[in-house]
């Protein structure tokens, strides 16, 4: 079965950087788009990033320049570098896989990790 | 970036009844070319993550109740739950997928 477990969440100082991972199992990591979705305490659900099979990116404008996802198709891996952090990035990280196998951004995201708290705070 | 409005913000449903959740987005997420509107309902229950239960607006994910349904097309959307159970506490989102970012819905909580 899918798992999706985030790791490198903790408390960190405005300004400062974080590096998130997601390492996959259960399904032929490198066929498949994912993304990263973020839950600021007691709200919604953001859309933070995407990255395709094939490396192409996409962010969100609130983290655009700041935030950069990546993968690591040898390591079944999933990245998100987060430098410059604002107080407002406060939340739980959710990495996500994208449905079916494509190369294209436009899916729905099938499975979802436990998630992984970042704490921006001085 | 395409907009969403998703209503209502709570509700409270006796066991056993209805509750319909709707969202209304600022452009058709119908793709022309396969007919398919690019829309996902999730589900979000206390302390644990997202599950998708309808992807495409209307086809509902393997192993998820038959209670739940899908419908919609264009900009306007709807999950209707049948029958409320005492497992259908949690928050309701709908998402598109039609284009970045992919914008959800600000949730519906669904109560007893």
């Amino acid at each position: 079965q899918v798992q999706l477990v985030e790791s490198g969440g903790g408390v960190v100082q405005p300004g400062r950087s974080l590096r998130l991972s997601c390492e996959a199992s259960g399904f032929t990591f490198s066929n498949h788009g994912m993304h990263w979705v973020r839950q600021a305490p007691g709200k919604g659900l953001e859309w933070v990033a995407v990255i395709s099979y094939d490396d192409n990116k996409d962010h969100a404008d609130s983290v655009k320049g700041r935030f950069t996802i990546s993968r690591d198709n040898s390591r079944n891996t999933l990245y998100l570098q987060m430098n410059s952090l604002r107080h407002e990035d406060t939340a739980v990280y959710f990495c996500a896989k994208a449905g079916p196998p494509s190369g294209s951004f436009y899916h729905y995201l099938d499975s979802w990790g436990q998630g992984t708290l970042v704490t921006v705070s001085s | 970036d395409i907009v969403v409005i998703q209503s209502p913000d709570s509700l409270a449903v006796s066991l056993g009844e209805r509750a319909t959740i709707n969202c209304k987005f600022s452009q058709s997420l119908l793709y022309n070319s396969n007919k398919r509107n690019y829309l996902a309902w999730y589900q979000q229950k206390p302390g644990q993550s997202p599950k998708l239960l309808i992807r495409w607006a209307s086809t509902r994910e393997s192993g998820v109740p038959d209670r739940f349904s899908g419908s919609g097309s264009g900009t306007d959307f709807t999950l209707t739950i049948s029958s409320l159970q005492a497992e259908d506490v949690a928050v309701y989102y709908c998402q598109q997928y039609y284009a970045t970012p992919h914008t959800f819905g600000p949730g519906t909580k669904v109560d007893i």
